[in-house]
């Protein structure tokens, strides 16, 4: 079955320092992935998502994500941080199949104190 | 674009009330969710269609919870008889055709539930 894992519920970082918040996956196959973000009493927005081709994928707000298959990773970095980062993050994971749905972690609590 | 429209934002019922959440998905795309977040649980995937048949909803709580899309515009999540414990906030998503799987979801804004 797939799943996917977000070790860290909350993870706190200084603003101008790089934050990274971790994900990792379990799904057979060749797995999309996705980074979504969502600000207080708002719904799901996309950040960013990887398909294929290069592990390095770039998305809104000056995020990024690396691919890493060996270790199963698709942890979301930025290399400084805005105090209007802080949100909570989810990652999600699809098979890569016919079927539509994803399944989304838990969520990790990101706070960035100025 | 409009987004994605769910109505109403916020809902205060009593146990035991039917309540019917409401969305409309972007035009043009073929793939609706419905999601309930909660503290303790998270975000929970709770049904999805693709053009307008249901296609999973293992994830529907009890037969109290029930879902429709009539039509590629509109979709209702049903509760009836609602209690306190399904109080959160729900959201709808759709997604437009493309490579299965790897489709963005767009979300409402979510209805706030809360059931006295």
């Amino acid at each position: 079955a797939q799943s996917v894992a977000q070790p860290e519920d909350q993870v706190n970082v200084a603003e101008g320092n790089p934050l990274t918040v971790k994900c990792t996956y379990s799904v057979s196959g060749n797995p999309y992935l996705f980074w979504y973000v969502q600000y207080p009493n708002r719904g799901l927005q996309f950040l960013l998502k990887y398909i294929t081709g290069d592990n390095l994928v770039k998305g809104s707000y000056g995020f990024e994500a690396e691919f890493n298959k060996s270790q199963t990773s698709f942890h979301l970095k930025k290399p400084s941080a805005l105090v209007s980062d802080s949100a909570l993050y989810f990652c999600a994971v699809s098979p890569g199949s016919s079927a539509s749905k994803i399944i989304f972690g838990s969520g990790t609590r990101l706070s960035i104190r100025p | 674009d409009a987004g994605v429209i769910q109505s109403p934002r916020h809902e205060v019922t009593e146990m035991g009330q039917e309540v019917t959440l409401r969305c409309k998905p972007i035009s043009g795309h073929n793939s609706l969710f419905w999601y309930r977040q909660t503290m303790m649980r998270g975000l929970e995937l709770l049904i999805y269609f693709n053009n307008n048949v249901p296609i999973d909803d293992s994830g529907m709580p009890e037969d109290r919870f029930s879902a429709k899309m009539p039509n590629a515009s509109f979709s209702t999540l049903k509760i009836q008889p609602s209690e306190p414990r399904d109080s959160a906030v729900y959201f709808c998503a759709s997604t437009s055709p493309g490579l299965a799987g790897a489709d963005t979801q767009y979300f409402g804004p979510g209805t706030r539930l809360t059931v006295l």
